[in-house]
């Protein structure tokens, strides 16, 4: 399974955009990009995903580098519920699990 | 979250003694999942299912079985628990096998069991 790989924290002020990086240099051409958060006590929620092109929901914004070793999730204004852990991850391939790995916790401060 | 129940949602247990966690789902999904939660590893896939009957290993699987006899029950057992155990569970399910499909995983709210 190919990794990702993201940084440990960030820090953001509410209202601002945020801008959460994840590096997979070693995708492969089927891998699909998963992102999901974590709330404090509850379980991961799915966020976005995409494949190749930038993709748009009411969550979030994904940006995908071209060369797709590289994506960034975006949330456009954040918000004190938006603090959580946010997984970066790369799903396809015969078994179609998601491996997580330690993801980038977000702080929000007002 | 709706379509997905975990039970229990607390447990304490003594080593040794087994244990089930019972995973219920009533979206019809195919794939079920069973991860565990530790500080510092995050999730931790155990084993996971891609139908009645069909089961496979994830990442952390000795100590654990599950079994699957139903499409919207998924069970994982603790043969006989041990300290290094005490986790929180979650389960999670997936559509049949489409990492297009928009709907992703959706997970359960977690078991937290204490092996004391």
């Amino acid at each position: 399974d190919a990794k990702t790989t993201q940084p440990n924290s960030m820090e953001s002020n509410e209202e601002e955009p945020v801008h959460l990086p994840c590096n997979h240099s070693t995708i492969s051409g089927t891998d699909y990009i998963h992102w999901y958060r974590q709330l404090p006590s509850q379980g991961p929620e799915y966020v976005i995903h995409g494949l190749t092109s930038n993709v748009n929901n009411r969550m979030a914004s994904l940006a995908i580098a071209e060369d797709r070793k590289s994506s960034t999730l975006i949330l456009h204004r954040a918000t004190l519920r938006d603090a959580a852990v946010y997984y970066c991850i790369l799903r396809g391939g015969i078994s179609d699990k998601l491996i997580f790995g330690t993801g980038t916790r977000l702080q929000v401060f007002p | 979250d709706a379509g997905i129940t975990q039970s229990p949602r607390h447990k304490v247990t003594e080593t040794g003694t087994p244990v089930t966690l019972r995973c219920h789902q009533t979206e019809n999904h195919r794939y079920m999942y069973w991860y565990r939660q530790d500080p510092g590893h995050g999730l931790r896939l155990i084993h996971y299912s891609y139908g009645v009957k069909d089961t496979d290993k994830g990442e952390v699987s000795d100590g654990y079985s599950v079994s699957r006899s139903k499409t919207e029950d998924f069970l994982l057992t603790l043969e006989s628990a041990t300290s290094s155990q005490t986790s929180v569970y979650f389960c999670a399910i997936s559509e049949l096998k489409r990492a297009n499909s928009t709907y992703g995983y959706t997970f359960g709210s977690g078991t937290r069991l204490t092996v004391v």
